[in-house]
């Protein structure tokens, strides 16, 4: 069974940067292929980027690319998501969301709760 | 960029059927996978590969998908199924490499 737990709410200002957290117990960060998908206020989910197992790089969606860094550290199976530059429309709930299943998933079996992220000025 | 058009709702009876479809350009060809999504709640997996059913998922979640729609049903609804439905998507060839559904609020009357 996996657990993935993220870091609180954040509110930013326009331009600054945020990074969120996802601390995974019951398997290793390395055995997983964690990605981030977000969602808007009262709006559907959007894939953000991943950990592609197959060639050990980060693929991101072309709309985040420049702006997006997904980072890991294996010795406390901890990914992080930092987002930069940020604008008002990047107020969303941040998930990390993977599948307890070698290789690159096809779906997300695994959810973290969610973090808030809210950019005003 | 892949699209993948639902109905924004969806109203049925407690105890009957509910229907949920998922169209998009031939996604007969393509793996569908659906997501049950509660207020204030992260996203959970309700049906994978088309028709797969993740363990602790109720019978009455059923999917299907051929052509240029696929269909989640809900079968003898009941209040708790009340929630948004996503449908997604892999796609090796577009951007992103997950599509999600626009999503489809579904109301217990």
């Amino acid at each position: 069974q996996v657990q993935l737990v993220q870091s609180g709410a954040e509110v930013k200002k326009p331009g600054a940067s945020v990074k969120v957290s996802c601390k995974v117990s019951g398997y290793t960060l390395t055995e997983l292929s964690m990605h981030w998908v977000r969602q808007a206020p009262g709006k559907g989910l959007e894939w953000m980027g991943g950990f592609d197992p197959e060639d050990g790089e980060t693929i991101y969606a072309q709309k985040f690319q420049g702006r997006v860094t997904m980072t890991e550290d294996t010795s406390t199976d901890t990914a992080y998501m930092e987002l930069s530059s940020l604008r008002s429309e990047d107020t969303a709930v941040y998930y990390c969301a993977t599948r307890a299943a070698a290789g690159f998933p096809q779906n997300f079996d695994y959810w973290g709760q969610g973090t808030l992220v809210t950019v005003s000025s | 960029s892949y699209v993948l058009t639902q109905p924004p709702s969806v109203s049925v009876a407690p105890g009957q059927t509910a229907r949920i479809t998922c169209g998009g350009n031939n996604i007969g060809s393509k793996s569908v996978h659906w997501y049950q999504q509660k207020p204030g709640q992260a996203p959970v997996l309700v049906v994978y590969d088309d028709s797969d059913r993740p363990s602790g998922i109720p019978e009455r979640f059923s999917g299907s998908n051929s052509g240029n729609t696929a269909t989640l049903t809900i079968s003898r609804v009941e209040a708790g199924d009340e929630a948004d439905y996503y449908c997604q998507v892999w796609d090796s060839s577009s951007d992103p490499l997950y599509v999600f559904g626009t999503g489809t609020k579904v109301t217990v009357l």
